[in-house]
C-alpha cells in the first residue's frame, strides 16, 4: 500500500520567514496530493492540493510543488504569520477517496 | 449548509466492550470516510463508503467495521475494545462520485477513551 513520509516533524520559524515541509510517497499510482491544516483542537481543513498533471500550484502565500519522478512534494509558506501555527499534514491518493496521510508537521511561528 | 456531524463527541469505554460511532455527512455528499487519529501515527485510513458500498478499507483488524445507510449517514463499530483503540475518530465526507479523490470535509471527531 501507499506510504507517505513527512519531514520535519516540528518546525519553528520567525514571523515573516518562509517555512518548507517535505513529503515523499511510495505508490507511483498516486495522482492527488492534498495538504491539510489542523489547528489545536479543531478539525483538519484542506489548504491546497495538486494533481499529478501539474508541477506547481500557488494560492497567495502558499505553494505546493510536485516531482513525480522523485515521488516527492513540498509545501511552501511565505511571509509566515502567527495564525499559520498549526499541524500540517501532507497526503497522497490513487483514487476512490482512499487518502494516506503523513505523520504531520507542527509549525510554530514565533512573533 | 450544515457541516459533518459526529456523535458522540466524547465517550469512555472499558476493554472488551464495543462502541458505535455515528457520522452525518454534508447534505448531498455521498462519500464518507473514517480515520483514526493518534498523536504518534497521525491520521490513518479506516474505510470509505459510497452509496452504501465499502469501496476501500485500510489496514485495521476485523474488529473495526462500518456501514452506510441510504441517506448517506454512516456508522462505525469497534468490537472487543483494546487500550490501543483510544483515539480521535474522524469522519469525512466528499462530493466526488467517481474514481477521483477530492477535498475531504472533516467532522469534529469522536474522542474514544478505553480504560
Amino acid at each position: 500500500g501507499e506510504n507517505v513520509e513527512q519531514h520535519p516533524s516540528t518546525l519553528s520559524v520567525q514571523e515573516g520567514d518562509s517555512a518548507v515541509i517535505k513529503c515523499t510517497y511510495s505508490d507511483s499510482a498516486s495522482n492527488y496530493f492534498p495538504w491539510y491544516k489542523q489547528e489545536l483542537g479543531k478539525r483538519p481543513q484542506l489548504i491546497i492540493d495538486i494533481r499529478s498533471n501539474v508541477g506547481e500550484k500557488k494560492d497567495q502565500r502558499i505553494a505546493v510543488t510536485l516531482n513525480k519522478t522523485a515521488k516527492h512534494f513540498s509545501l511552501h509558506i511565505t511571509e509566515t504569520q502567527p495564525e499559520d501555527s498549526a499541524v500540517y499534514f501532507c497526503a497522497a491518493s490513487s483514487g476512490y477517496q482512499k487518502v494516506t496521510f503523513g505523520t504531520g508537521t507542527k509549525l510554530q511561528v514565533i512573533p | 449548509k450544515a457541516g459533518v456531524t459526529q456523535t458522540p463527541r466524547y465517550l469512555i469505554k472499558t476493554r472488551g466492550q464495543q462502541v458505535t460511532l455515528s457520522c452525518s455527512p454534508i447534505s448531498g455528499h455521498r462519500s464518507v470516510s473514517w480515520y483514526q487519529q493518534t498523536p504518534g501515527q497521525g491520521l490513518q485510513f479506516l474505510f470509505e463508503y459510497f452509496s452504501e458500498t465499502q469501496r476501500n478499507k485500510g489496514n485495521f483488524p476485523g474488529r473495526f467495521s462500518g456501514r452506510q445507510f441510504s441517506n448517506s449517514r454512516s456508522e462505525m463499530n469497534v468490537s472487543t475494545l483494546e487500550l490501543g483503540d483510544s483515539a480521535l475518530y474522524l469522519c469525512a465526507s466528499s462530493t466526488l462520485a467517481g474514481s477521483n479523490t477530492g477535498e475531504l470535509f472533516f467532522g469534529e471527531g469522536s474522542r474514544l477513551t478505553v480504560l
